[in-house]
């Protein structure tokens, strides 16, 4: 990847439980977001984080800011079969392109 | 809400063939972004056009080229294709190109056989 490593890459659980992506890049940022793609489908935009914050909430979605150790992490609280898909951070390069991290593949047992 | 529009959805083409990927912006958005998304990879950047005029530039192969017109819908064009340009290419486009929200399309699902 351009910019980082996703942990886990794989994740199971069941529903109800809580879920928890960290994302690690490597530059100096403006701001990172966390993207959601259903397999196959397109990107979704879950949530976006300013460098000068550290956290953010947006319904049952925590997401946290490290730029000391730039890293970000993505809780999903009371997971739902229907969060099943492929979660990814994205840092902005100069200009406004995204950097996409690996990705993390989380599946919902019901 | 009006989105992102990519067309076609879904294409099949042979090696050396040539293809071409449309994108229709959200409405008064005057940015659009490229972004190629292998089988099992995350997506990587390839081009963007900001006000029609490219803005930056990615791991864009010089058999691909893209443009953006008057209208601000922007087109790939990918020449002499590959087994390996099998990918789904995404479109977003954005208001301005400071990297706030961007809006993703559906994707083009390319295969080459």
């Amino acid at each position: 990847s351009q910019q980082g490593e996703e942990d886990p890459q794989a994740l199971s659980i069941q529903e109800g439980e809580n879920a928890t992506m960290n994302c690690s890049y490597k530059t100096s940022i403006n701001n990172l977001q966390w993207y959601r793609q259903n397999s196959g489908r397109g990107l979704v935009h879950l949530i976006l984080i300013r460098s000068n914050e550290r956290e953010k909430h947006s319904g049952r979605l925590r997401v946290t800011l490290d730029t000391s150790k730039k890293s970000s992490s993505l809780l999903i609280t009371a997971s739902r079969a229907a969060d099943t898909a492929s979660y990814f951070c994205a840092t902005d390069g100069n200009t406004g392109k995204l950097i996409f991290g690996q990705g993390t593949t989380l599946q919902v047992k019901p | 809400a009006a989105g992102v529009i990519q067309s076609p959805r879904h294409l099949i083409k042979e090696k050396r063939e040539t293809a071409t990927l449309k994108c229709y912006p959200i409405p008064r958005h005057d940015t659009v972004y490229w972004y190629q998304q292998g089988p099992g990879q995350d997506p990587q950047f390839l081009i963007s056009f900001y006000e029609k005029m490219q803005s930056d530039k990615g791991s864009i192969p010089d058999r691909f080229s893209a443009q953006q017109f008057s209208d601000y819908h922007s087109e790939l064009n990918m020449s002499s294709l590959e087994l390996g340009d099998s990918a789904l290419y995404f479109c977003a486009s954005s208001l301005g190109n400071s990297a706030y929200e961007q809006y993703f399309g559906p994707g083009t699902r390319l295969t080459v056989t």
